[in-house]
């Protein structure tokens, strides 16, 4: 059975950094993209960006190229998404989904609520 | 303001048929040859319902179906039942097939 299973939430304060995770399983990891979507409070869906496991090959959307990294460990079969500085703006839930392509989300993690307050 | 745009909300009554569109606004949705659909019902993650414009993967019913003309895409759900009240956006891709897009979602009120 294909799971991808995301780290808790959080609560950070502004200027803090912070590294989710998303960790698959039931699959072959390195073999398929793993997209970030985010979702603001009570707002839509926004493509955030995908990686390959495989080779670590990242695509981001440009609105959020260099505010967010994407990362993957394929020997734990994890993918990773971090902020150096976060901000209030950053405050949503973050999905992963195993992508049959950058459009293609065939399966979804249960979301990472980033909570930023001062 | 997305490059793909949505009607924000859509209703029916039970046994009936809806369609939502999808129009691509910019021309930086290179070619809007590939849509995909996805489902989200309040506090879930997003289900996936439509691939390639018209492709269902399995288990969704066939009661959803794609199709596209130009630079439009629709989503019809026919035969509403109740468990189909939920928020629907389309995604494509942009900037040369570079990375993706979402619509900015549809809200489907089953009446």
């Amino acid at each position: 059975e294909v799971q991808l299973v995301q780290s808790g939430a959080e609560v950070k304060k502004p200027g803090e950094s912070l590294k989710i995770s998303c960790k698959g399983s039931g699959y072959s990891f390195s073999t398929y993209w793993i997209g970030w979507v985010r979702q603001m409070p009570g707002k839509g869906l926004e493509w955030m960006g995908i990686i390959f496991p495989g080779d670590s090959t990242t695509r981001y959307s440009p609105s959020l190229q260099g505010q967010v990294a994407m990362s993957a460990d394929k020997s734990i079969n994890t993918a990773y998404l971090q902020w150096s500085s976060l901000k209030a703006s950053d405050t949503a839930m973050y999905y992963c989904a195993r992508g049959i392509s950058p459009i293609k989300f065939d399966f979804w993690g249960q979301g990472s609520l980033v909570t930023v307050s001062s | 303001q997305s490059a793909l745009t949505q009607p924000p909300s859509a209703s029916g009554s039970p046994g009936q048929s809806v369609t939502i569109s999808c129009t691509a606004t910019s021309s930086d949705v290179g070619g809007f040859k590939y849509v995909s659909w996805y489902q989200q019902h309040p506090g879930n993650a997003p289900r996936l319902i439509i691939f390639e414009v018209t492709k269902r993967p399995s288990g969704v019913p066939d009661r959803f179906s794609g199709s596209k003309s130009g630079d439009t895409a629709s989503l019809t759900v026919s035969g509403l039942q109740a468990e189909d009240e939920a928020d629907y956006y389309c995604c494509s891709y942009a900037g040369s097939n570079n990375f993706g897009v979402f619509g900015g979602g549809t809200k489907l009120t089953v009446l």
